[in-house]
């Protein structure tokens, strides 16, 4: 099945610094989703974009939906060891068909 | 309240025999999914339930593949004839209706040997 590109594959970052991820598709969708998973356990939901253009910020998480609707980013800013994980992208069209198309994740370790 | 439910959390069987598991979803959730997560991939969506509408079967990657809800509320994927390339993590999840949230369960880890 379809997977949305996702970049870096992997990070290894200090405490405190900031994290810049993206991911991009081929195809266009009316919802963008980024989920952080922990070893072990499925995804829960960071953040929840609804709007080309849209801006939106959880805590220290901040995300956008890309103008042309087929592109998102994430940024951590002052990472911190509990931000360890990985971290995935998904782009849904509602309405019609609601499965969610993930990112292939941006593995992220933190540090001290 | 309780999240999303899936059992077993591990199996490990044989080639070609077949298995189930199962997912018990949000109390009140309509819709249900079922996605798979081979090692170090993203999850791949397999099939969608949506109250009692005929379920969108298209990520299904063989005729291998099946599932039901029962009563509109816990949900079995059957694989028959289980082959090493069906080894990965099963993830099930719910949501109120078909656009909202999706909430995962932990999964089940399949290993066919």
């Amino acid at each position: 099945g379809q997977q949305l590109n996702q970049s870096p594959q992997s990070m290894f970052i200090q405490e405190g610094e900031d994290v810049s991820m993206n991911c991009t598709s081929s195809s266009i969708f009316n919802t963008w989703l980024w989920y952080k998973q922990d070893p072990g356990e499925g995804p829960v939901l960071l953040i929840a974009l609804y709007k080309a253009g849209e801006l939106t910020s959880n805590g220290r998480l901040t995300a956008q939906f890309g103008i042309t609707r087929k592109d998102s980013f994430l940024n951590i800013s002052a990472s911190i060891p509990s931000d360890v994980g990985i971290y995935f992208c998904a782009g849904q069209w509602t309405g019609t068909a609601s499965k969610l198309t993930f990112g292939t994740g941006t593995r992220l370790q933190v540090t001290l | 309240g309780a999240g999303v439910s899936q059992s077993p959390s591990n199996k490990v069987t044989e080639k070609g025999k077949d298995v189930e598991l199962r997912c018990d979803p949000i109390s009140g959730h309509t819709a249900l999914y079922w996605y798979r997560q081979s090692l170090g991939q993203g999850l791949e969506f397999l099939i969608y339930f949506q109250g009692n509408s005929a379920p969108d079967k298209s990520g299904l990657p063989s005729d291998r593949f099946s599932a039901e809800r029962t009563g509109g509320s816990v949900s079995t994927l059957t694989i028959q004839r289980t082959q090493q390339e069906d080894s990965a993590v099963y993830l099930c999840a719910s949501s109120l209706q078909g656009s909202d949230t999706q909430y995962f369960g932990p999964g089940t880890r399949l290993t066919v040997l």
